[in-house]
Parts: C-alpha cells; structure tokens; sequence
C-alpha cells in the first residue's frame, strides 16, 4: 500500500524568499511521485514529477523537488516565492506499477505575503 | 489541443435528488478518473474508466456510479443526494494508465441543500 504525508497544511512565506513543503511518502513498490497545485477554483496542474530518473526534478514556474529514498521524502522547493504562488499544493504518489490509483496528500496552503 | 473539460462546473440539488457530471478528456487519453474534493476529507478518488471498463474503484458508496463512452467521455452519477456530497467533482485523464502524468479538469461544483 502507498501512502503520503505532508507535513504541514500552512505555509507562509514573504514574496522574495524560499520555499519549503515537505512530503513523505510511503510506498511498496519504486514509487512515481508528482506536485500538482490548485489554485482557487480551479483544477490541479502538474507542477513536476519523479519517475526514477533524476533525483533532482524541475518543474514549472521555478519549482524543484528531489527524491531522497533514504528519508523518504520529495520536498518541494523555490528559491524566490512571488505572489501568483498562493494556491493550494498536493504532494501525490503512485505504486508505479499495475493499474493503482494516484493517492493525494491532504495538501499544503503557501500564503505568500507582500 | 484542448484541455479536459466538465460540464456543467456549478450545480445545485436538493437531497434525495439525483445529478449527473460530464468530463471530456484530452483527444487521444484513454483513462478518465473521477475525484471528490471537500475540506474536510481532501482529494478522495471515486473510479476509473479505460476503454469503456472500470478498472479501479475507490471506497464509496453504490450511490455513486459512473460511465465511459466509445470516444472516451464519461458521466458519472450520484443518485439519491446527500448533504455531504456536495464537494468539487474533479475530472482527470491521462493517456494509458492512472500512474501516467494525470491533467485535470476545472471541476463540477455541486451543493446540495
């Protein structure tokens, strides 16, 4: 069975500075891991994903995210938040094989403050 | 190419009523999968049609049910309506299997009163 965790639900940056949301996943299998973002009233948009290649992802908008099977952890990560970053983050985890479906995190609201 | 579309995006009913949503997936994706979103519970996955067939199903009631047409468009159905089934209806297609890079919908919004 997979699982993931985020670890927290809100995060509050200042526009200009870094970017933290953390997530743990737990998974039997080599795990496929993705970031979406949802912004108010809208759908998800894939951010980035891991699919056994590079540990180190980078997705959109200045996003990056790297896989580390020892700590069980893909934290997703900005150098410089800007404003039109606000939105609702989800961390989500596939088995990677057969045909599982997608497990989402509970997701992570980044305010961004002026 | 144009995105996933559901239709109608905002809907109310009042409980014991039935409703039915419509997703049309990305020209060419043959994998619909249907998501419930509310504050409370989160992303919640409710099924997944590939080629007409259900191939997963997630843990909700026999109230919800759902379809894939030949073009790969599907409905889904929620018949005598609860209060807690008002939540954002997210619609995903992808082009073989659910662990493929999923694109979303925009979402049905339906309340029930």
């Amino acid at each position: 069975a997979q699982s993931v965790t985020q670890l927290d639900s809100h995060v509050s940056v200042s526009e200009g500075t870094p970017v933290l949301l953390r997530c743990n996943y737990s998974s039997s299998y080599s795990p496929s891991l993705f970031w979406y973002v949802q912004h108010p009233n809208k759908g998800l948009q894939l951010l980035l994903k891991y699919t056994s290649a590079a540990t180190l992802v980078k997705g959109i908008n200045g996003f990056e995210a790297e896989f580390k099977k020892s700590e069980t952890s893909f934290h997703l990560t900005k150098p410089s938040a800007h404003m039109s970053d606000a939105a609702e983050y989800f961390c989500v985890v596939s088995a990677g094989e057969g045909n599982t479906p997608l497990v989402f995190g509970k997701g992570t609201r980044l305010s961004v403050i002026a | 190419k144009a995105g996933v579309t559901q239709t109608p995006r905002y809907l109310i009913k009042t409980r014991g009523q039935q409703v039915t949503l419509s997703c049309s997936p990305i020209s060419g994706h043959r994998s619909v999968s249907w998501y419930q979103q509310t504050p409370g519970q989160g992303l919640q996955f409710l099924f997944e049609y590939f080629s007409e067939t259900q191939r997963n199903k997630g843990n909700f009631p026999g109230r919800f049910s759902g379809r894939q047409f030949s073009n790969s468009r599907s409905e889904m159905n929620v018949s005598t309506l609860e209060l807690g089934d008002s939540a954002l209806y997210l619609c995903a297609s992808s082009l073989a299997t659910s662990y493929n890079e999923q694109f979303f919908g925009p979402g049905t919004r339906l309340t029930v009163l």
